[in-house]
């Protein structure tokens, strides 16, 4: 089956910060890679769509200048969470579609 | 756009029984619907899917139902087992190149054995 990989698989970083968080798909090519954030003890809420060589589609209520998508090969996708606070502590999953969406194994991320 | 709801939030039952999930969604463009198990700090696993063009499927112990007049979904789980224990999430799309899964909000399903 396809595989997608996400790197860091956690990270703590210090309010202020930025952090980037790589999305690839290893064995197929994505046109589209989608990313989402989950919360503890809830669901996957798209933040945005991310189109290789496009700008990336973001959801009602997401601040794409807080987070930037960058989808610059049909294989990698990069979120950056911008000037990180503590509420963005989240869980941020992607999945990069072919002909199904495959998920990528999350990445935990701690804002101190 | 798309929105999925789920019941229950949260099920127990006893090892041996059965499960019932149940989602409906609203937009009827949507043509796919899979169901994904997620344990703790993992990425959703898909255990089933199901098209708009067909009105059951099923898998071992786990089926899926579609009822597209009513728009709705469920999943069936027989002779669950305590490793059936973890959060399970339908989604809806219309599964067209650059459309994601709209999630429901997840049914926490607890076997005691």
């Amino acid at each position: 089956g396809a595989v997608v990989s996400q790197h860091p698989s956690w990270v703590i970083c210090k309010s202020g910060t930025s952090v980037k968080i790589e999305c690839r798909s290893l064995d197929f090519q994505a046109t589209t890679m989608f990313w989402y954030r989950q919360f503890p003890k809830q669901s996957l809420m798209l933040m945005a769509t991310s189109n290789e060589g496009s700008k990336a589609t973001y959801e009602q209520g997401v601040e794409k200048d807080k987070f930037l998508i960058n989808h610059a090969s049909l294989t990698l996708s990069t979120l950056t969470v911008t000037s990180a606070h503590p509420e963005d502590s989240s869980f941020y999953i992607c999945s990069a579609s072919s002909h199904e969406q495959y998920f990528g194994p999350g990445t935990r991320l701690t804002v101190t | 756009g798309e929105n999925v709801e789920q019941h229950p939030s949260t099920l127990s039952v006893q090892e041996g029984d059965s499960a019932v999930i149940k989602c409906t969604y609203s937009d009827s463009a949507s043509n796919y619907f899979p169901w994904y198990k997620q344990e703790l700090g993992k990425r959703p696993q898909l255990i089933i899917d199901i098209r708009s063009n067909v009105g059951e499927k099923k898998d071992q112990r786990i089926a899926v139902t579609l009822n597209k007049t009513a728009k709705h979904f469920s999943l069936h789980i027989t002779e669950t087992q305590p490793e059936d224990s973890a959060v399970y999430f339908c989604a809806a799309t219309t599964n067209q190149a650059g459309t994601a899964l709209i999630f429901g909000k997840g049914t926490t399903l607890s076997v005691s054995s």
